[in-house]
This record gives C-alpha cells, sequence and structure tokens, in this order.
C-alpha cells in the first residue's frame, strides 16, 4: 500500500537528549513537510523540502534538525536545544507545489 | 492578520443535520485548496481538494471557493456520528502551505 509512515508512534524522551523521528513515503513525491500539533495552535511548519537534498526551515524551525539524503525519507531531529518538545509531530508528502498533501499518523514526543 | 482564519470553536449539530465550515485568507497567491478530516491522535486525512472557484461535491460532502472574497467553505449534508471529528482547511502556493487552526465538529444522535 502506498503512503507515509511514520514511526515510532510514541517516543520519550529526558531533557537535554537528542532523538530523531522517522518519516519515509512511498508515494514518489518530490515535497515532504514536517508539522507540529499543539492543542489550539493548528499545525505549525517546522521544515519543509521540495528535493532531495535541499531543505528549507519553516515558521518554527529552532531546536530542530533534518536531513533529505533519499527522495522516500525525511528524518527530524529534536534537539536538546529545543525549549518545549512535547507535543503531536506530523510528517506529509506532496506531488510538489500546488498539489494536495498526504499525512502519516504522527509521533506524539513526551518529554519526561 | 493571519494568512489563513478558521474559527477554531467546537460545533455540536444534530445528527442529520447539514454541518458548514469556513476559511478565510490573506494570501492572494494561493491556488490550491483542500479540507482536511482529523480524528483524535489521528493524522490528517485528506477529504476534498480544488484548485478554482465554485463548487466541488463528493459524496455528502461539497467544498466552495470564492478566490474574489478570499473564502472557503465546506458542507457536510446529512451528518452522522462518524463525522465527529476535527476539520481543518489548507491552502497551498509555490512553496507555501498552509493551516487553518481546526474545527472541532460533534455530530449528535
Amino acid at each position: 500500500d502506498g503512503g507515509i509512515t511514520q514511526s515510532p508512534k510514541y517516543l520519550f524522551r529526558k531533557e537535554g537528549q537528542n532523538v530523531t523521528l522517522s518519516c519515509e513515503q512511498n508515494l514518489n513525491h518530490d515535497a515532504m513537510y514536517w508539522y507540529r500539533q499543539d492543542p489550539g495552535q493548528g499545525l505549525r511548519l517546522i521544515y519543509y523540502s521540495q528535493i532531495v537534498n535541499d531543505f528549507q526551515k519553516g515558521d518554527i524551525a529552532e531546536g530542530y534538525s533534518v536531513s533529505r539524503e533519499k527522495k522516500e525519507s525525511f528524518p527530524l531531529t529534536v534537539t536538546s536545544a529545543q525549549k518545549n518538545p512535547t507535543a503531536f509531530y506530523l510528517c506529509a508528502s506532496s506531488r510538489g507545489a500546488n498539489t494536495e498533501a498526504f499525512f502519516g499518523q504522527g509521533t506524539r514526543l513526551t518529554v519526561v | 492578520q493571519k494568512e489563513v482564519e478558521q474559527d477554531p470553536g467546537p460545533l455540536s449539530v444534530p445528527e442529520g443535520a447539514i454541518v458548514s465550515l469556513n476559511c478565510t485568507y490573506s494570501n492572494s497567491a494561493f491556488q490550491y485548496f483542500m479540507w482536511y478530516r482529523q480524528y483524535s491522535r489521528k493524522g490528517p486525512e485528506l477529504l476534498m481538494y480544488t484548485y478554482s472557484s465554485g463548487n466541488k461535491e463528493d459524496g455528502r460532502f461539497t467544498a466552495q471557493v470564492d478566490k474574489s472574497s478570499k473564502y472557503i467553505s465546506l458542507f457536510i449534508r446529512d451528518s452522522q456520528p462518524s463525522d465527529s471529528a476535527t476539520y481543518l482547511c489548507a491552502m497551498s502556493a509555490i512553496n507555501r502551505l498552509a493551516f487553518g487552526k481546526g474545527n472541532q465538529v460533534v455530530v449528535i444522535p
């Protein structure tokens, strides 16, 4: 089945640790996105990539890093510099600009 | 003014009623418009998409776009308890994909 797979579904992190969230798609999409969702705040863009080996910061990139070495994969690292990392993280992909985007099922990150 | 405005207030309707949701936007570069449904603790699911002004129908769902007023709507006819979810509007332009905050809808049996 074609789609976007995020793993893990739930993730617990100790303060001061870096953690990496996985996002893989087999839709042959060029563009991939990372969003953060907090109650009452909607979806906020962290990073996006329109093509392999290229990515741009979104509205809330501080404390996060990404890579796009393969078309299918767009991992997100939440670093210890992110002051409030507990949130629901969503990965999405699309064929390109001005096309519909499809989402994974999300990763819920909790800092303990 | 925010790029995409969607009143997040919860909406409760009786089963069988018409649900009406809307979003306004300020960026005239947006050309592609989408509606997503999101169940609790799940990723958003694409419901409808369109790039032209006017109406687009799919079963019980109708998406409406008015580019001159920068206004989009989603109508759900004959609402069912299974329609209870959060609905997010989204719109895209070159290098930009923006979302509304989402509307929580509860359909009461």
